[in-house]
């Protein structure tokens, strides 16, 4: 079993839409997660940043985590054109180690 | 203010040939990683290091070497490239460990043929 798990996609949603994103992970010891965002031929750039349970908004973007189902989200409200990347979603504990999920292809038509 | 930039974007060696990565960081970062991005893989980390002279293995660090000199520079060497290592290569700097964020490169494109 995969330390995180990621659905691929790719989702595809109209411009305007609110664009859900999920990843499940195995160990409860993860205390730190990330959402990463990549665009096409780049590198990931840090999205949004969670330490242990709860919502976190920035914008657009909300950012939650329930550690009692070892779930974690990334909604974007109002998703754009421009929002069409890889979401990649990542977790930590320790000092050193972050574990990325596969990512998920996002394309927002507009 | 530059970031974290790698060096060569692109490369094409054949199997057997020897290459040497760079990776720079102008934020004074303590750690830095190396990992490789491959299709339905996601991010598997390489080998990193937390700080000048210290170097550590990471999930797949077979047939990869690094070394870390001088703070701001973090190397990864493949000896023999193999075809299994074609890949995109990006290195990531953070100030300190997971609580804080890692910055990533632009990544290296890396075909072995």
């Amino acid at each position: 079993q995969k330390e995180v798990e990621q659905d691929p996609g790719p989702l595809s949603v109209p411009e305007g839409a609110i664009v859900s994103l999920n990843c499940t992970y195995s160990n409860s010891a993860f205390q730190y997660f990330m959402w990463y965002r990549q665009y096409s031929r780049k590198g990931p750039e840090l999205l949004m940043y969670t330490y242990s349970s709860g919502n976190k908004e920035d914008g657009r973007f909300t950012a939650q985590v329930d550690k009692s189902s070892k779930y974690i989200s990334l909604f974007i409200r109002d998703s754009q054109p421009s929002d069409s990347a890889t979401y990649l979603c990542a977790v930590a504990s320790g000092t050193y180690k972050y574990i990325f999920g596969t990512g998920t292809r996002l394309k927002v038509l507009a | 203010n530059a970031g974290v930039t790698q060096t060569p974007k692109f490369r094409v060696l054949k199997t057997g040939q020897s290459m040497t990565l760079l990776c720079a960081q102008d934020m004074n970062h303590e750690y830095m990683y190396w990992y490789r991005q491959d299709p339905g893989m996601g991010l598997r980390l390489i080998h990193y290091s937390v700080g000048e002279g210290t170097t550590a293995k990471g999930e797949v660090p077979d047939g990869y070497n690094v070394s870390r000199l001088k703070k701001q520079n973090f190397l990864l060497g493949l000896e023999s490239a193999a075809p299994s290592q074609t890949s995109v290569y990006f290195c990531a700097s953070s100030y300190r460990g997971v609580g804080t964020e890692a910055f990533f490169g632009q990544g290296t494109r890396l075909t072995v043929v």
